[in-house]
């Protein structure tokens, strides 16, 4: 089945901070979604990609859509305390049910 | 801002006994999904209406669970019976159609099984 790498697992950092990860897959995807994710919470979708290449922001997020469509990344610029969360990455395939894959997540830990 | 509603929030319940969870979508989304995340993890889909359709259920325990969306709008998710490994957060998340398009998750229900 598909599956999604998803690094670092976590992360510790000074406020202030920029902040990298990065997801990977086996498989060509056509769709990437990023989510952040509070303890106890639902996921809540930051920023959507459709299109190789593509390169869209959301405030201090900017994520990015790999040219080869098997990675995509997620850039937070200036972190806060309240950018501390799991972000999770997920992609589709336009085959079979289209389902999204999610990865792993990457734990963020801000140090104030 | 229009959003997933989910309840219970939380549930605790002994094994064996039966356990339901309720999940409205955003207003117009034609799709309904439903995720388990166990601790740790990412969300893994259980199943997946399309309207009061079913069109993936791989993945889900027909054994013990069962899924419903009878008028194509709110939709129910049991289990029955309940075991020790069922303990995770169940998730709802709608999109307006089928296909890759965003997912919108609600709040959850964290299941804890005695």
């Amino acid at each position: 089945g598909q599956q999604l790498n998803q690094s670092p697992q976590s992360m510790f950092i000074q406020e202030g901070e920029d902040v990298s990860m990065n997801c990977t897959s086996s498989s060509i995807f056509n769709t990437w979604l990023w989510y952040k994710q509070d303890p106890g919470e639902g996921p809540v979708l930051l920023i959507a990609l459709y299109k190789a290449g593509e390169l869209t922001s959301n405030g201090r997020l900017t994520a990015q859509f790999g040219i080869t469509r098997k990675d995509s990344f997620l850039n937070i610029s200036a972190s806060i305390p309240s950018d501390v969360g799991i972000y999770f990455c997920a992609g589709s395939t336009l085959q079979g049910a289209q389902k999204l894959v999610f990865g792993q997540g990457t734990r963020l830990t801000i140090n104030p | 801002e229009a959003e997933v509603a989910q309840s219970p929030r939380y549930k605790i319940t002994e094994k064996s006994q039966a356990v339901a969870f309720w999940c409205d979508p955003i207003s117009g989304h034609a799709t309904l999904y439903w995720y388990r995340q166990i601790l740790g993890q990412g969300p893994e889909l259980l199943v997946q209406f399309q309207d009061e359709s079913v069109v993936d259920d791989s993945q889900l325990p027909k054994d013990r669970f069962s899924a419903e969306r009878l008028k194509g709008v709110d939709s129910t998710l049991k289990i029955q019976p309940a075991e020790l490994g069922d303990s995770a957060m169940y998730l709802c998340a709608s999109s307006f159609e089928m296909g890759p398009y965003e997912q919108y998750f609600g709040p959850g229900t964290r299941l804890t099984v005695t």
